[in-house]
């Protein structure tokens, strides 16, 4: 079946430029999280919906940043106002429902998109 | 809080070479313990994770990882490296309770050389 899908791949933004980043989860994973991966580093969390509902936004650096994902499905990820220190790969992961006492479900991760803020 | 410490940012091995990528991790419980690949221009892949049971843990392309809950450790080694292993790995972990956050070490970039 299909993975997770990202789009755009790449993204050029002039600094102040808003732009949106879309995820695709694989259908039916009612969790969907969002990280930043700065050049040479780790992913580090932003977000995380549990179908429509944003339970934790904790990761998001600025309010510039803004997650949604109105249908409980595809959720997209909008930067305002970008600024050069925004540019980085940004994934998307999705999974099954983690039920509480079970083993963590695996996420399954996008190609990401790498945007870069000139 | 929980973290997680990847000892070397690079490694280069010999192709025939055993492979050993260390990980420890910080908690006061020990979380559940992944180690993710990722190739240039591509996303995470799981190689293998741990969460309850046996210790050694076998994952894809003949990777393997041991839990050592005295060392707070969860290296990843392989036998014999093929170049096609070569690519950036992270270890991460999430915490037993709530949802599944992960959180990601640097990341070890692994070379294999003929």
């Amino acid at each position: 079946g299909a993975g997770v899908s990202q789009s755009p791949r790449y993204k050029v933004a002039k600094r102040g430029q808003d732009v949106a980043l879309r995820c695709d989860p694989i259908s039916g994973h009612v969790s969907l999280f969002w990280y930043q991966q700065a050049l040479g580093q780790g992913p580090e969390f932003l977000t995380y919906f549990q179908n429509e509902a944003q339970l934790d936004k904790s990761g998001l650096p600025s309010d510039r940043f803004f997650a949604e994902r109105p249908e409980g499905s595809v959720s997209t990820l909008k930067i305002q106002r970008t600024q050069q220190e925004d540019s980085a790969v940004y994934l998307c992961a999705s999974s099954l429902e983690r039920t509480s006492g079970t083993f963590s479900e695996t996420q399954y991760f996008g190609p990401g998109t790498r945007l870069l803020v000139l | 809080a929980q973290s997680v410490t990847q000892l070397g940012s690079h490694v280069s091995v010999s192709e025939g070479a055993l492979v050993l990528l260390r990980c420890n991790y910080s908690s006061s419980v020990p979380p559940y313990l992944f180690w993710y690949v990722q190739y240039p221009n591509q996303g995470l892949q799981l190689l293998l994770k741990y969460t309850t049971g046996a210790t050694l843990v076998k994952g894809i392309n003949g990777f393997e990882a041991e839990f050592k809950k005295s060392e707070t450790s969860f290296h990843l080694t392989k036998p014999s490296a093929h170049m096609s292993d070569a690519a950036e790995y992270f270890c991460a972990v999430t915490p037993r309770d709530g949802y599944n956050k992960l959180i990601f070490g640097a990341g070890t970039r692994l070379a294999v050389h003929p």
